[in-house]
Protein backbone atom coordinates (compact mmCIF):
# COMPACT_ATOMS: atom_id res chain seq x y z
CA UNK A 1 0.00 0.00 0.00
CA UNK A 2 1.52 3.08 -0.87
CA UNK A 3 2.65 5.97 1.72
CA UNK A 4 3.78 8.98 2.63
CA UNK A 5 7.32 8.89 3.97
CA UNK A 6 9.57 12.12 5.62
CA UNK A 7 13.14 12.19 6.22
CA UNK A 8 14.69 12.76 9.20
CA UNK A 9 12.95 10.92 11.83
CA UNK A 10 14.42 13.24 13.95
CA UNK A 11 16.19 15.95 13.65
CA UNK A 12 18.23 18.61 16.61
CA UNK A 13 19.17 21.87 15.47
CA UNK A 14 20.84 25.01 17.19
CA UNK A 15 18.05 27.78 17.84
CA UNK A 16 18.72 30.11 14.80
CA UNK A 17 19.86 27.54 11.99
CA UNK A 18 18.07 26.60 9.04
CA UNK A 19 16.00 23.24 8.67
CA UNK A 20 14.95 21.07 5.51
CA UNK A 21 12.26 18.67 6.55
CA UNK A 22 11.44 16.37 3.42
CA UNK A 23 8.82 14.28 2.07
CA UNK A 24 7.60 12.37 -0.44
CA UNK A 25 4.06 12.31 -1.02
CA UNK A 26 1.94 9.14 -2.48
CA UNK A 27 2.92 8.90 -6.18
CA UNK A 28 -0.46 9.94 -7.63
CA UNK A 29 -1.57 12.89 -5.24
CA UNK A 30 -1.57 16.67 -6.42
CA UNK A 31 -2.32 18.05 -3.19
CA UNK A 32 0.53 18.17 -0.23
CA UNK A 33 0.48 19.63 3.17
CA UNK A 34 2.60 20.20 6.43
CA UNK A 35 1.29 19.94 9.79
CA UNK A 36 2.74 20.43 12.90
CA UNK A 37 2.11 18.85 16.66
CA UNK A 38 3.95 20.46 19.42
CA UNK A 39 4.12 17.31 22.33
CA UNK A 40 0.84 17.28 23.63
CA UNK A 41 -1.14 18.96 21.71
CA UNK A 42 -3.05 18.65 19.09
CA UNK A 43 -2.56 18.54 15.51
CA UNK A 44 -1.93 22.20 13.79
CA UNK A 45 -2.47 22.80 10.02
CA UNK A 46 0.58 24.96 8.23
CA UNK A 47 0.31 24.79 5.04
CA UNK A 48 -1.48 23.43 1.72
CA UNK A 49 0.50 23.17 -1.40
CA UNK A 50 -1.28 22.59 -5.51
CA UNK A 51 -0.01 23.02 -8.53
CA UNK A 52 3.03 24.54 -7.37
CA UNK A 53 1.66 26.79 -5.44
CA UNK A 54 0.86 27.39 -2.03
CA UNK A 55 -3.00 27.28 -1.96
CA UNK A 56 -3.68 27.87 1.88
CA UNK A 57 -1.70 28.83 4.82
CA UNK A 58 -2.10 29.26 8.72
CA UNK A 59 -1.15 31.94 10.99
CA UNK A 60 1.74 29.91 11.97
CA UNK A 61 3.39 29.83 8.50
CA UNK A 62 5.27 32.96 8.61
CA UNK A 63 7.92 34.07 6.85
CA UNK A 64 10.67 32.17 8.42
CA UNK A 65 8.21 28.92 6.34
CA UNK A 66 8.76 28.15 3.01
CA UNK A 67 7.57 25.11 0.86
CA UNK A 68 9.02 23.91 -2.55
CA UNK A 69 8.65 20.87 -4.88
CA UNK A 70 12.21 20.80 -6.20
CA UNK A 71 11.15 17.94 -8.49
CA UNK A 72 8.17 15.29 -8.86
CA UNK A 73 8.79 13.34 -5.54
CA UNK A 74 10.42 15.45 -3.13
CA UNK A 75 7.74 18.13 -0.87
CA UNK A 76 10.21 19.82 1.68
CA UNK A 77 9.55 22.62 4.00
CA UNK A 78 11.79 24.88 5.32
CA UNK A 79 12.24 27.13 8.38
CA UNK A 80 15.17 29.61 7.73
CA UNK A 81 15.77 30.30 11.51
CA UNK A 82 14.42 28.48 14.14
CA UNK A 83 13.39 29.37 17.09
CA UNK A 84 12.66 26.97 20.17
CA UNK A 85 9.40 26.94 20.21
CA UNK A 86 9.24 25.46 16.69
CA UNK A 87 10.31 22.01 18.45
CA UNK A 88 7.64 19.92 17.64
CA UNK A 89 6.56 17.44 15.36
CA UNK A 90 5.90 17.91 11.63
CA UNK A 91 3.76 16.03 9.60
CA UNK A 92 3.72 15.79 6.07
CA UNK A 93 0.03 14.95 3.80
CA UNK A 94 -1.18 14.37 0.52
CA UNK A 95 -4.45 13.98 -0.91
CA UNK A 96 -5.44 13.13 -4.60
CA UNK A 97 -7.86 15.76 -4.72
CA UNK A 98 -8.68 18.97 -2.72
CA UNK A 99 -11.90 17.01 -0.33
CA UNK A 100 -10.35 13.94 -0.41
CA UNK A 101 -8.49 11.78 2.68
CA UNK A 102 -5.08 13.36 3.94
CA UNK A 103 -2.86 10.15 4.86
CA UNK A 104 0.04 11.72 6.79
CA UNK A 105 3.74 10.31 6.84
CA UNK A 106 5.23 9.15 10.13
CA UNK A 107 6.31 12.28 11.25
CA UNK A 108 9.73 14.50 11.63
CA UNK A 109 10.99 15.26 15.61
CA UNK A 110 12.30 18.91 15.43
CA UNK A 111 14.25 19.56 18.29
CA UNK A 112 15.72 22.95 18.49
CA UNK A 113 18.47 23.52 21.03
CA UNK B 1 -13.61 30.91 15.68
CA UNK B 2 -13.79 27.92 14.59
CA UNK B 3 -12.46 24.98 16.96
CA UNK B 4 -13.06 20.86 17.14
CA UNK B 5 -12.93 19.91 21.16
CA UNK B 6 -13.35 16.43 22.69
CA UNK B 7 -15.27 15.52 25.78
CA UNK B 8 -13.09 13.07 26.87
CA UNK B 9 -9.24 12.94 27.58
CA UNK B 10 -9.46 9.31 28.29
CA UNK B 11 -10.89 6.42 27.78
CA UNK B 12 -9.75 2.69 29.57
CA UNK B 13 -11.93 -0.07 28.20
CA UNK B 14 -11.95 -3.52 29.12
CA UNK B 15 -10.88 -5.82 26.04
CA UNK B 16 -13.77 -6.96 24.05
CA UNK B 17 -16.08 -4.10 24.73
CA UNK B 18 -16.93 -1.59 22.47
CA UNK B 19 -15.66 1.86 22.30
CA UNK B 20 -17.02 5.13 21.95
CA UNK B 21 -15.49 8.15 21.27
CA UNK B 22 -17.15 11.74 20.94
CA UNK B 23 -16.60 14.87 19.24
CA UNK B 24 -17.89 18.45 19.39
CA UNK B 25 -17.44 20.55 16.71
CA UNK B 26 -18.19 24.22 16.55
CA UNK B 27 -17.93 25.45 12.73
CA UNK B 28 -20.74 24.84 10.43
CA UNK B 29 -18.51 25.38 7.21
CA UNK B 30 -17.74 21.68 6.83
CA UNK B 31 -17.90 19.24 3.90
CA UNK B 32 -16.95 16.26 6.18
CA UNK B 33 -15.34 14.78 8.80
CA UNK B 34 -12.61 12.15 9.72
CA UNK B 35 -11.36 9.71 12.40
CA UNK B 36 -7.79 9.06 12.93
CA UNK B 37 -5.81 6.84 15.21
CA UNK B 38 -2.23 7.76 16.45
CA UNK B 39 -0.05 5.80 17.94
CA UNK B 40 3.03 6.41 19.93
CA UNK B 41 5.89 7.84 17.71
CA UNK B 42 3.67 7.45 14.33
CA UNK B 43 1.88 9.96 12.31
CA UNK B 44 -1.69 10.23 12.31
CA UNK B 45 -3.68 6.97 10.41
CA UNK B 46 -6.73 7.40 8.61
CA UNK B 47 -9.65 5.09 10.20
CA UNK B 48 -12.89 6.42 8.97
CA UNK B 49 -14.61 9.04 7.34
CA UNK B 50 -18.00 10.44 7.12
CA UNK B 51 -19.49 13.63 4.75
CA UNK B 52 -21.68 16.04 5.76
CA UNK B 53 -24.87 15.22 4.46
CA UNK B 54 -24.49 11.55 5.91
CA UNK B 55 -24.95 10.55 9.46
CA UNK B 56 -23.93 7.50 9.72
CA UNK B 57 -21.12 5.27 8.07
CA UNK B 58 -19.42 1.91 8.76
CA UNK B 59 -16.24 0.33 8.11
CA UNK B 60 -14.01 -2.72 9.61
CA UNK B 61 -15.38 -2.80 13.44
CA UNK B 62 -15.78 0.99 13.37
CA UNK B 63 -19.08 3.52 12.85
CA UNK B 64 -18.98 7.12 12.54
CA UNK B 65 -21.62 9.12 13.57
CA UNK B 66 -23.22 12.63 12.86
CA UNK B 67 -25.52 14.59 14.52
CA UNK B 68 -25.22 17.90 12.83
CA UNK B 69 -28.80 19.43 15.16
CA UNK B 70 -25.76 19.15 18.00
CA UNK B 71 -22.35 19.55 16.13
CA UNK B 72 -21.61 16.21 17.92
CA UNK B 73 -19.91 13.48 15.95
CA UNK B 74 -18.82 9.76 17.66
CA UNK B 75 -16.63 6.79 16.75
CA UNK B 76 -17.61 3.78 17.71
CA UNK B 77 -15.34 0.51 17.76
CA UNK B 78 -16.64 -2.84 18.43
CA UNK B 79 -14.90 -5.74 20.31
CA UNK B 80 -12.19 -3.28 21.13
CA UNK B 81 -8.85 -5.24 20.98
CA UNK B 82 -5.31 -4.19 22.50
CA UNK B 83 -4.13 -3.27 19.12
CA UNK B 84 -6.86 -0.08 19.29
CA UNK B 85 -4.85 1.71 21.95
CA UNK B 86 -4.09 4.61 21.12
CA UNK B 87 -4.81 8.44 20.69
CA UNK B 88 -7.51 8.87 18.59
CA UNK B 89 -8.48 12.23 16.87
CA UNK B 90 -11.80 14.04 14.94
CA UNK B 91 -11.10 16.46 12.49
CA UNK B 92 -12.97 18.49 10.28
CA UNK B 93 -12.43 19.42 6.90
CA UNK B 94 -13.23 22.60 5.59
CA UNK B 95 -15.37 23.23 2.83
CA UNK B 96 -14.17 26.31 1.16
CA UNK B 97 -10.01 25.02 1.14
CA UNK B 98 -7.70 22.14 2.22
CA UNK B 99 -7.22 22.28 5.44
CA UNK B 100 -8.14 19.98 8.70
CA UNK B 101 -9.08 21.42 11.75
CA UNK B 102 -7.99 18.51 14.40
CA UNK B 103 -9.83 18.24 18.12
CA UNK B 104 -7.67 17.97 21.05
CA UNK B 105 -7.67 13.79 21.18
CA UNK B 106 -8.76 10.97 23.31
CA UNK B 107 -6.21 8.68 24.68
CA UNK B 108 -8.20 4.97 24.09
CA UNK B 109 -6.47 2.63 26.48
CA UNK B 110 -7.71 -1.03 26.38
CA UNK B 111 -7.15 -3.50 29.30
CA UNK B 112 -6.54 -6.86 29.09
Amino acid sequence: EPEVTQTPSHQVTQMGQEVILRCVPISNHLYFYWYRQILGQKVEFLVSFYNNEISEKSEIFDDQFSVERPDGSNFTLKIRSTKLEDSAMYFCASSKASADTQYFGPGTRLTVL
Amino acid sequence: GESVGLHLPTLSVQEGDNSIINCAYSNSASDYFIWYKQESGKGPQFIIDIRSNMDKRQGQRVTVLLNKTVKHLSLQIAATQPGDSAVYFCAEHMEYGNKLVFGAGTILRVKS
